[in-house]
Parts: structure tokens; sequence; C-alpha cells
């Protein structure tokens, strides 16, 4: 299955301010999904990146606040804008394999103050 | 709209003892559910999985039984070990698995 590498792996940042997350997968890979893991919680679908058209956005985010680009099949960066402490999550990126199911990148904790 | 529910939400076993942790769903088009295994500071890795069209899978000391008819699924394992405490997911999906639908997970803690 494909591998996948997510930076940074952890940051604190103010309130107010903007992160961007970025995911590259060793392999071409048609869709990248973005999940937000609240602390303790489970796995909240946040958008569909495919290349070269815009994110498809779950119910509840918006490109406003989570904008999302997919420039080439194996790359894919996520964006927390104006952050508030609420935004304090997990967040990860994906992509499906063959055989089914999910391979998740390592995840990125954040948390705002 | 479609749900998965999980049980218990943390579970405390002696090593070597078994464990079983059960998920419902209520989607009827829901026809494949793959179990994740999510360790301290990692993403969550897929340790199994089961299709509809198969009542019972094991790997080692893992298995995963579905009732359809009944829209229940259940991840047992066996002969525990430290190693085996994490954070476990359920999830139902239609094949493809573009919408996949998480239980809220289980707090697995394994004493030695």
């Amino acid at each position: 299955s494909a591998v996948i590498s997510q930076k940074p792996s952890r940051d604190i940042c103010q309130r107010g301010t903007s992160l961007t997350i970025q995911c590259q997968v060793d392999s071409q890979v048609t869709m990248m999904f973005w999940y937000r893991q609240q602390p303790g919680q489970s796995l909240t679908l946040i958008a569909t990146a495919n290349q070269g058209s815009e994110a498809t956005y779950e119910s509840g985010f918006v490109i406003d606040k989570f904008p999302i680009s997919r420039p080439n099949l194996t790359f894919s960066t996520l964006t927390v804008s104006n952050m508030s402490p609420e935004d304090s999550s997990i967040y990860l990126c994906s992509v499906t394999q063959g055989a089914g199911g999910y391979t998740f990148g390592s995840g990125t904790r954040l948390t705002v103050v | 709209g479609e749900n998965v529910e999980q049980h218990p939400s943390t579970l405390s076993v002696q090593e070597g003892d078994s464990a079983v942790i059960k998920c419902t769903y209520s989607d009827s088009a829901s026809n494949y559910f793959p179990w994740y295994k999510q360790e301290l500071g990692k993403g969550p890795q897929l340790i199994i999985d089961i299709r509809s069209n198969v009542g019972e899978k094991k790997d080692q000391r893992i298995a995963v039984t579905l009732n359809k008819t009944a829209k229940h699924f259940s991840l047992h394992i066996t002969e525990t070990q430290p190693e085996d405490s994490a954070v476990y997911f359920c999830a139902a999906s239609e094949t493809g698995g573009f919408k996949t639908i998480f239980g809220a997970g289980t707090r697995l803690f394994v004493k030695a």
C-alpha cells in the first residue's frame, strides 16, 4: 500500500493565524482525503481532493476555512485559516488502498492558543 | 443519516485474555467493514476488513464477524498482548469506500 508523509507532525499556533499541512504520497493517486480527529473523538471527513479540480467539502466544512490544494497526483495541502482554539485537533490525510480501506498519514497535531 | 455505533468506549483486559469490540451500522447499502488500530501519536492503520458476502474472517489473533441481517459486526482479539493496547475504530462503507462512516472508537488497555 501507499506510504504517506505528512508534515508538520505537530504545531502550536496563535489564534487568528493560519497553518498549512502538507501530504506527500509515494505513488500517484486519484483522490486524497482530509480528516479531522478532535481530542478523544472519531474521524470526520473534511473534504475530498481530486487533482485538477476543486475539493469537495463535507457538510460543516467550507473552503474559506479549510482551503485545499492538489497540484499533482502525489501531493496535497490543507490550510486551517484564521484559527481558534476550537480548531485544535489532529488533521490526517489519507488515500484509498487498492483492496479497500484507507492508508493514513501519521497526522498533524495542532494546538491553537 | 448513516451512523455507526461502537461499544464499549473503553475496554480493559488482562494479558492473555480475549477482547471483543462490537459495532452496529444503519445504512443497508454498506458492504465493506474495515477495522483500524490507532496507536498513540500515529495515524489509524487498517488491521482487518470484511465484506458483506463473508460471515467471518480471521488473521492470526484477530477475527471479524459480520451479521448483515442484524447489521452487526465485531472484532475479536485473542491472547491479547500489551502491544495490542490502542484505540480501535470500526467503519462501514459501500464498495469503493468514498463515503466511510467511522465508529467513535474503543480504547483498549491490555494489562501485563
